[in-house]
């Protein structure tokens, strides 16, 4: 069974720092582009950070640019979310998500975790 | 950045409606826009790529169209487990960006 599963999140005070970890299985996590997207309570979705399946390129919403940082180790089939610098408008639920159909920007993100809540106060 | 307004926001129908989103980008992104189904408590749901090409095993009665800076999303005949919150996203030019969602609700 294709499966992501975020942790990591909890309560963290403004200027802090957070890291959040995917875990994914059920197919081959190496060849594939990954994806952080959140939640805030209540509001829609915002992408917040994609990376390439070879580390070799990542991007970032501004609201997040220069605090955040993703990465993955695909020898642990696991992409992470550094989050420096924290914000009250941080809060969110952090789901991640990959694109298994093949390039994310043909063919979109098909498969997302449950997610991770993320609380700055 | 892109932006991608959607409309309605908010959108009541009844079981068998024939129901139709816009979203509409600030610039052009040729045919590169997803959609997606959020339900209550879920993770959303890819319906549609690429603008057009429906996801595997997502029904029939969900249809995208439009490339440019215009695009639909058609349910043709509102099914109970339809009512949900949709979102398009576009995928042209970083920043990604989704649009601010349309809910729909039972009438």
């Amino acid at each position: 069974e294709v499966q992501l599963l975020e942790s990591g999140g909890g309560l963290v005070q403004p200027g802090g720092s957070l890291r959040l970890s995917c875990a994914a299985s059920g197919f081959p996590f190496r060849s594939y582009g990954m994806n952080w997207v959140r939640q805030a309570p209540g509001k829609g979705l915002e992408w917040v950070s994609y990376i390439t399946y070879s580390s070799s390129g990542s991007f970032y919403a501004d609201s997040v640019k220069g605090r955040f940082t993703i990465s993955r180790d695909n020898s642990k089939n696991t992409l992470y979310l550094q989050m420096n610098s924290l914000r009250v408008e941080d809060t969110a639920l952090y789901y991640c998500a990959s694109c298994t159909g093949g390039s994310c920007y043909y063919y979109g993100l098909d498969v997302w975790g449950q997610g991770t809540t993320v609380t700055v106060s | 950045d892109i932006q991608l307004t959607q409309s309605p926001s908010f959108l009541s129908a009844s079981v068998g409606d024939r129901v139709t989103i816009t979203c509409r980008a600030s610039q052009g992104i040729s045919s590169d826009l997803a959609w997606y189904q959020q339900k209550p408590g879920r993770a959303p749901k890819l319906l549609i790529y690429a603008a057009s090409t429906l996801q595997s095993g997502v029904p029939s009665r969900f249809s995208g169209s439009g490339s440019g800076t215009e695009f639909t999303l058609t349910i043709s005949s509102l099914q109970p487990e339809d009512f949900a919150t949709f979102y398009c996203q576009q995928l042209n030019t970083y920043p990604w960006t989704f649009g601010q969602g349309t809910k729909v609700e039972i009438k």
